[in-house]
């Protein structure tokens, strides 16, 4: 049974540019989040996905959005790419029918330079 | 909003001993869930133990247990005959529970646990 994939593991992009990354949730699994993760610190939640919609929404700017695909798989874009915006990004694929937990993949390594 | 807090940023231990990692949360919610993940330098969060707030019983998975303290807001994780395999970044995380409430994780900042051998 294959987890959470995320593509790809790292990544180098230059300040202003945009990025996508991108997630394929574990089978069964129809929700969607997406966290943040600066180095030395606990992740930070961005926002999740539910039936293709942005259900919740942390406290991120516009430059990051996302979307979801009718086979569940999700895409992070962020823009105008930040210094800031270097870190850890963590996908995490959860079911609506079952609310105690979540499963993570193993991150997508952002450097912005 | 919820807040979790881990006051120990590091902690080590000796190979076959015990040792506990702290974890506070504050939150006004009675229906919640609390977890504690590891993270290995593979970067993947990985599920170690959950606790339902409604339950009293503490959970335990094999070596792994908690002392959940719903009153005092508290929720230690308890490692038994460490191994060298438990080396890793610890989070606790909190998650409502409350139908129509928040889905998000809220993670403290961890402890990163060293096994000397």
């Amino acid at each position: 049974d294959a987890g959470v994939t995320q593509s790809p593991t790292h990544l180098i992009k230059t300040r202003g540019q945009q990025v996508t990354l991108r997630c394929s949730p574990k089978s069964g699994h129809d929700t969607v989040s997406w966290y943040q993760q600066a180095l030395g610190q606990g992740p930070q939640f961005i926002f999740q996905y539910y039936e293709e919609e942005e259900r919740q929404r942390g406290n991120f700017p516009d430059r990051f959005s996302g979307h979801q695909f009718p086979n569940y798989s999700s895409e992070l874009n962020v823009n105008a790419l930040l210094l800031g915006d270097s870190a850890l990004y963590l996908c995490a694929s959860s079911s609506k029918r079952d609310r105690r937990g979540y499963t993570f993949g193993s991150g997508t390594r952002l450097t912005v330079v | 909003a919820q807040t979790v807090t881990q006051s120990q940023p590091e902690m080590s231990v000796q190979e076959a001993e015990t040792v506990t990692l702290s974890c506070t949360y504050d939150t006004s919610e009675s229906d919640y869930y609390l977890f504690w993940y590891k993270q290995p330098p593979s970067r993947q969060m990985i599920l170690v133990i959950r606790q339902e707030a409604y339950k009293q019983q503490n959970a335990t998975e094999n070596r792994f247990s908690v002392n959940f303290q719903k009153a005092a807001k508290s929720f230690s994780l308890k490692i038994s005959d460490s191994q060298l395999g438990d080396a890793a970044m610890y989070f606790c995380a909190y998650r409502s529970g409350s139908q129509g409430g928040s889905e998000k994780l809220v993670f403290g900042k961890g402890t990163k646990l060293t096994v000397n051998p």
